[in-house]
């Protein structure tokens, strides 16, 4: 089965520019997350999905960062100013729910000038 | 809210050696789930290992395993004959019953000395 899928790898923007990430879950996969991981941290849970709504955006930044995941099936997440603090991985995870466990890809590492 | 802590920032042992990872965590319920994940140098979250906080018997995976004391609300990884592959992140996450969310460790590097 082929896994979560998420581009760019790498990306290098400066500051205020604005920058998108696309993933891509795994086939019959209901539920998609998107985490943040700092340098130094563990990931920390952006926003989840379930099928094309949202389930918890509690820590997302609204006013610079935005996700959407039209027709239930690939999402995109968006930052629009972005700033330095915003330098991180971002992973994009993705599960059948009912507490199946969730399936990372590989990550994009944003660097911001 | 629930809170995840590995206070070992880095560890490194002989290959072949057994090695002890440590997590706490802090939660006012009493169903749950605790992880084990591995990020290696890729950057992928792989699963190492699950426990329900309902069942006493302490998970194992062939070479990992996992000493889970809920009263004390600790959650160790052991890793038996050490492997230079099993070099990694290692991260302690906590989920509750009926909730997606998972919350995280800091991560503890591990580096298995040939």
């Amino acid at each position: 089965e082929a896994g979560v899928a998420q581009s760019p790898r790498y990306k290098i923007i400066e500051k205020r520019q604005s920058v998108a990430f696309w993933c891509n879950p795994i086939s019959g996969h209901a539920t998609l997350y998107w985490y943040q991981q700092i340098l130094g941290q563990g990931p920390k849970l952006l926003i989840q999905f379930q099928n094309n709504g949202v389930v918890d955006d509690s820590q997302l930044p609204k006013d610079r960062f935005s996700a959407e995941r039209l027709k239930g099936v690939d999402s995109t997440l968006k930052i629009q100013p972005a700033k330095l603090e915003d330098s991180a991985v971002y992973l994009c995870a993705s599960s059948s729910g009912g507490g199946q466990p969730q399936h990372f890809g590989d990550g994009t590492r944003l660097s911001i000038l | 809210a629930q809170t995840v802590t590995q206070s070992q920032p880095e560890m490194s042992v002989q290959e072949a050696e057994t090695v002890t990872l440590s997590c706490t965590y802090d939660t006012s319920e009493s169903n749950y789930y605790l992880f084990w994940y591995k990020q290696p140098p890729s950057r992928q979250m792989i699963l190492v290992i699950r426990q329900e906080a309902y069942k006493q018997q302490n998970a194992t995976e062939n070479r990992f395993s996992v000493n889970f004391q809920k009263a004390a609300k600790s959650f160790s990884l052991k890793i038996s004959d050490s492997q230079l592959g099993d070099t990694a992140m290692y991260f302690c996450a906590f989920r509750y019953f009926g909730n997606e969310k998972l919350t995280f460790g800091t991560g503890t590097r591990l580096t298995i000395i040939p």
